[in-house]
Formats: C-alpha cells, sequence, structure tokens
C-alpha cells in the first residue's frame, strides 16, 4: 500500500546539523510533489518546505529559509530534508506529504520528533 | 502569505450532534483550494475535503465542506465517538502553503 516513512529524528544541540529522510512505496514517487510539514508540541502545523515532482522547484517557508533544503532522490524513492543552525524552536515532529500536481496533502507519513536542546 | 483563521478554537459536544467549523481566509483562496483535515492525538493528519466541498477518498458522508473566496465551513452532520479530534483547514492555492491554528472538537 501507499506508505511515507520518517527516519532521522532525535536530540540535537542548538547550532548543529541534521538530516531527515522519508522513504516512500506503493506509489510513483518521481511523479509527486513532495513537502514537509512540522508540528511543535502541543501546536498547530506549520508548512515548511516543498520540491516538485522532478526537483527543479524548492520552496521554503521563511522561518526556515536559508537553514533548511529540500532535496529528493527519484532514484531511490527518498525525500529529504537537510537542517542546518537549528533553534530550540525548530523542535517538532516533522511530516513529509504528497502533493499529487498541486492537489491538498492526501498521504502522509507518521512523523519524525526532533529535539532541539542542549 | 494567506492566514487562515479559524473559529472557534475549542468545541464541546456529545455524541450525535451536528457542528460547523469555520475557516476564514485573509484574502480570496484561488479556485477553492482550500482542504480540511482531521488529527487524532498522536497521529498524522487526515485529509478529510479537498477543492472545499469534496470529500476525500473513504471519508463518511457525515463530513461536508462548504464555501468559496474567503469564507468555509466543514460541517460534521452527527458526530460520530471516532471524530473527536482537532481538525485544520489549509489553502494550497498559493505558496506559501498555510494551515489554521485549528479547532478542538472535544467530548461534553
Amino acid at each position: 500500500q501507499e506508505q511515507l516513512v520518517e527516519s532521522g529524528g532525535g536530540v540535537v544541540q542548538p547550532g548543529r546539523s541534521l538530516r531527515l529522510s522519508c522513504a516512500a512505496s506503493g506509489f510513483t514517487f518521481r511523479t509527486s510533489g513532495m513537502h514537509w510539514v512540522r508540528q511543535a508540541p502541543g501546536k498547530g502545523l506549520e508548512w515548511v518546505a516543498v520540491i516538485w515532482s522532478d526537483g527543479s522547484i524548492t520552496k521554503y517557508a521563511d522561518s526556515v529559509k536559508g537553514r533548511f533544503t529540500i532535496s529528493r532522490d527519484n532514484s531511490k524513492n527518498t525525500l529529504y530534508l537537510e537542517m542546518n543552525s537549528l533553534r530550540a524552536e525548530d523542535t517538532a515532529v516533522y511530516y513529509c506529504a504528497r502533493d499529487v500536481g498541486g492537489s491538498p496533502f492526501d498521504l502522509w507519513g507518521r512523523g519524525s520528533l526532533v529535539t532541539v536542546s542542549s | 502569505e494567506i492566514v487562515l483563521t479559524q473559529s472557534p478554537g475549542t468545541l464541546s459536544l456529545s455524541p450525535g450532534e451536528r457542528t460547523t467549523l469555520s475557516c476564514r481566509a485573509s484574502q480570496s483562496v484561488s479556485s477553492s483550494h482550500l482542504a480540511w483535515y482531521q488529527q487524532k492525538l498522536g497521529q498524522a493528519p487526515r485529509l478529510l475535503i479537498y477543492g472545499a466541498s469534496s470529500r476525500a477518498t473513504g471519508i463518511p458522508d457525515r463530513f461536508s465542506g462548504s464555501g468559496s473566496g474567503t469564507d468555509f465551513t466543514l460541517t460534521i452532520s452527527r458526530l460520530e465517538p471516532e471524530d473527536f479530534a482537532v481538525y485544520y483547514c489549509q489553502q494550497y492555492g498559493s505558496s506559501p502553503w498555510t494551515f489554521g491554528q485549528g479547532t478542538k472538537v472535544e467530548v461534553k
């Protein structure tokens, strides 16, 4: 069945880096736009970044622009989020989500918790 | 950036009741690119409604969406025990994609 599985979360000190991965299966990954969405503890959903199906276009929320990089490897059916210069306010569950051509997010992973703390 | 404001913040209701959730946008949402999601504690969001009024695959018909432009609503015609959750609206018509702050539907 269609599935997204995030990995790579954990506890990291402020200012350090972390890379999240999202493994896709059960659907044609290379034709899907992909997003990262995060949710701070007890808070609402915040869109983080998007990458077009062919990787040609990426966009970011202002809160992460210049620090986070979204990328993908269509040969491995995997989405990535490289997070640099992490701050306490980046602490959240990070979800990857699918967007099939300007559509809403119809498939979500279970999320990966990132905790930024000294 | 399109800001989405949901109201009320919390609804305290009983199973079997009917309820309406509101989502107001700071500017017109293009082509009714407005979605609703349900999120239960510890779970990922689940798509309920897209295009303001179309139900996603497998969503029961007690869920319905309406609206256009800047005002949208989600109606649950008869609350089932599994419907107590947090509901978010989202606009996906323009970047940055944005979510409302959520409405919690809790058991009275």
